[in-house]
């Protein structure tokens, strides 16, 4: 069965400065998708960035970026930049083939203005 | 239009009532998604709806019923709950069986008295 690990429950960073927050997972398939959710207070689930496992290249979406490490089962988030915006739950998500989509444990992320 | 809706947005009920919870999406997807989320966790999930039939029930108790009228609509029946049923429900789309993301609702804070 596929897992996903979020081992940091919170994190904190001043802001205008970088923070990685990490996502480990186990699976047997070979082609999946990874994604960051970011859920604020307001509740609704927001999509950050996703990555194709095919891919090699690490996503980017302006101050969001991947670090993909497919062989080590990696997945880490870095934001850059932070901003006061940026506080909130962060999970780490799995999807392959079929519809079930896997969710990690979440990082609330704190932003120290 | 990126949008899933969902109403109520609040929802108090007793244990002898019922009630349903509904959400629409526009955006053509044919998978749709009941999650439960309790606070500071991660959604889990409930029941998975594909073209319309129940593909995905996460031995979720009989007094959920989820319904799947057409493809834009997706209800669920809620009778005889309990308290420790009061929680966030959020539901979801996504594309069927494609390594995409998912779109979530702002949720139903529901409480049981």
């Amino acid at each position: 069965a596929q897992t996903v690990t979020q081992s940091q429950p919170e994190m904190s960073v001043q802001e205008a400065e970088t923070v990685t927050l990490s996502c480990t997972y186990d699976t047997s398939e070979s082609d999946y998708y990874l994604f960051w959710y970011k859920q604020p207070p307001s509740r609704q689930m927001i999509l950050v960035i996703r990555q194709e496992a095919y891919k090699q290249q690490n996503a980017t979406e302006n101050r969001f970026s991947v670090n993909f490490q497919k062989a080590a089962k990696s997945f880490s988030l870095k934001i850059s930049d932070s901003q006061l915006g940026d506080a909130a739950m962060y999970f780490c998500a799995y999807r392959s083939r079929g519809d079930k989509i896997i969710f990690g444990k979440g990082t609330r992320l704190h932003i120290l203005p | 239009d990126t949008e899933v809706t969902q109403t109520p947005k609040h929802l108090v009920m007793g244990m002898t009532n019922k009630k349903s919870l509904k959400c629409e999406q526009h955006m053509g997807h044919r998978a749709m998604y009941w999650y439960k989320q309790k606070a500071k966790k991660p959604p889990e999930l409930m029941f998975v709806y594909s073209y319309e039939k129940l593909s995905i029930n996460e031995s979720v108790p009989s007094r959920f019923s989820p319904e799947c009228p057409n493809s834009s609509l997706l209800n669920l029946h809620l009778h005889a709950l309990q308290p420790e049923d009061s929680a966030l429900y959020l539901c979801a789309s996504s594309q069927v069986d494609a390594n995409t993301e998912a779109f979530f609702g702002q949720g139903t804070r529901l409480t049981v008295v």
